[in-house]
């Protein structure tokens, strides 16, 4: 079973309102990611984290920030929501060494109005 | 960059043996993952590959040829439970990432 969280579930806002999606695991895991995905399609990588205090970009560009300040702890935050944020957002961890297999969230719908 | 393929449906019945292919493009190369993902929900690790040949798990296998660039994932003795996605996806550049195929919609009726 895996053990990483990440709320809120659903989130329905109006545009130009800050968010932060948050992600924890209580697996001890280095590497921490944030994927984007529409209904039906591929997951894009928009960031990633190799371990406390680093973080980098991913292959799809995003407006989106992180941090990683805790090993357990991988928010992503959005200073201002518009309707093109609109889509699931799934935070994943994985040990070092062992990239292959990504233990995912629930993920968190966002739909920006 | 990297570039994964793989077929966007596939329909089966229920007891049937379905295989689902990925082809993939990529400059440096780490091993072949396979994911499911049912409607709503988060994908799960089903398997990996870092050397040619068959690796099986239960129902599931998973192949891999890396002089051909190429993999699938077999899934037999199908179940109705089974209808979901499915991504296969590699190490990217930089080692580090693990990018992901199109994903191929696996449609199992009675």
């Amino acid at each position: 079973e895996a053990d990483i969280y990440q709320t809120p579930r659903y989130l329905v806002i109006g545009t130009g309102k800050k968010i932060t999606l948050e992600c924890s695991q209580t697996m001890g895991h280095d590497k921490m990611y944030w994927y984007q995905q529409d209904p039906g399609m591929e997951l894009h990588l928009i960031h990633y984290s190799y371990g406390v205090n680093s973080t980098e970009k991913g292959d799809l560009s995003s407006e989106s920030t992180v941090s990683r300040i805790r090993t357990e702890h991988f928010p992503l935050t959005l200073e201002s929501a518009r309707p093109s944020h609109t889509s699931q957002y799934l935070c994943a961890s994985g040990r070092a060494g062992d990239n292959e297999k990504l233990f995912f969230g629930s993920g968190t719908q966002l739909s920006v109005l | 960059g990297q570039s994964l393929e793989q077929p966007s449906e596939v329909t089966a019945v229920e007891g049937a043996i379905v295989q689902i292919n990925c082809t993939y493009q990529t400059s440096g190369f780490y091993g072949l993952s396979w994911y499911q993902q049912h409607d709503g929900g988060a994908p799960t690790f089903l398997s990996y590959n870092a050397l040619d040949g068959l690796e099986e798990t239960g129902r599931f296998s998973s192949f891999l040829s890396r002089s051909d660039s190429y993999g699938y994932l077999l899934l037999q003795e199908l179940q109705m439970k089974d209808s979901a996605s499915y991504f296969c996806a590699v190490k990217g550049t930089g080692f580090q990432k693990l990018v992901f195929g199109t994903g191929t919609r696996l449609l199992v009726s009675p």
